[in-house]
């Protein structure tokens, strides 16, 4: 099974708002990572977030991470239609040779 | 920084035939490697990896195999492929914590 969940599976917002996606996951971690993609494309990553952190930041993005939960956020603000893509989070656990194990996804459609 | 080279970007191929899709990437040394398959609306799935030349280490039982002849270069290939050999394949390096994927093949199989 996936070691990583998100939660919603599909998401629709207007230009603006903010958007919230999460992810829980099943065992402890080195990392937490969040990528997008755009359909049809490969991925791109966003931010990594460690397991000895709580909080980043990088642009409009902030990423929580609640390893008590094994649960982390990704939060979007003040969202764009170019924010329209699948997030994926991925998770690096000890032991595995830094391979990560992806999530199934969110899709995010931003409406203008 | 590093640039991931996948080609083809599309191919179709019918069942039983042979495959090869190259990766090769620019800007770094040494990296570790990896091909991901990606099936329509899922998350990716790990099928091979490799941390040198000639070091291949296989994730799931499959059709498929893998090979690096050189430092920069990734290989994914069968003798006859599946219906279920359809999807989406990604390749990725490795640079410090992150993953970096290339532009990815899509194979569809008939």
């Amino acid at each position: 099974s996936q070691q990583g969940e998100e939660d919603p599976q599909a998401l629709s917002i207007q230009e603006g708002e903010n958007a919230t996606m999460n992810c829980s996951y099943k065992t402890s971690i080195n990392n937490l990572q969040w990528y997008r993609q755009n359909s049809g494309r490969g991925l791109v990553h966003l931010i990594l977030i460690r397991s000895n952190e709580r909080e980043k930041h990088s642009g409009r993005l902030r990423v929580t991470l609640d390893t008590s939960k094994k649960s982390s956020s990704l939060l979007i603000t003040a969202s764009r239609a170019a924010d329209t893509a699948s997030y994926f989070c991925a998770t690096e656990v000890p032991g595995t040779a830094s391979k990560l194990t992806f999530g199934t996804g969110t899709r995010l459609q931003v409406t203008l | 920084s590093q640039t991931i080279h996948q080609w083809p970007a599309t191919l179709v191929q019918p069942v039983g035939s042979p495959l090869s899709l190259e990766c090769t990437v620019e800007g770094t040394s040494n990296p570790n490697l990896y091909w991901y398959r990606q099936a329509a609306g899922r998350g990716l799935q790990l099928l091979f990896y490799s941390v040198g030349i000639g070091q291949i280490s296989s994730e799931v039982p499959q059709n498929l195999s893998a090979s690096r002849p050189q430092d920069r270069q990734f290989i994914l290939s069968s003798k006859k492929l599946l219906l279920s050999d359809s999807g989406f394949y990604l390749c990725a390096l490795r640079q410090f914590e992150t993953q970096y994927f290339g532009p990815g093949t899509r194979l569809l199989v008939l």
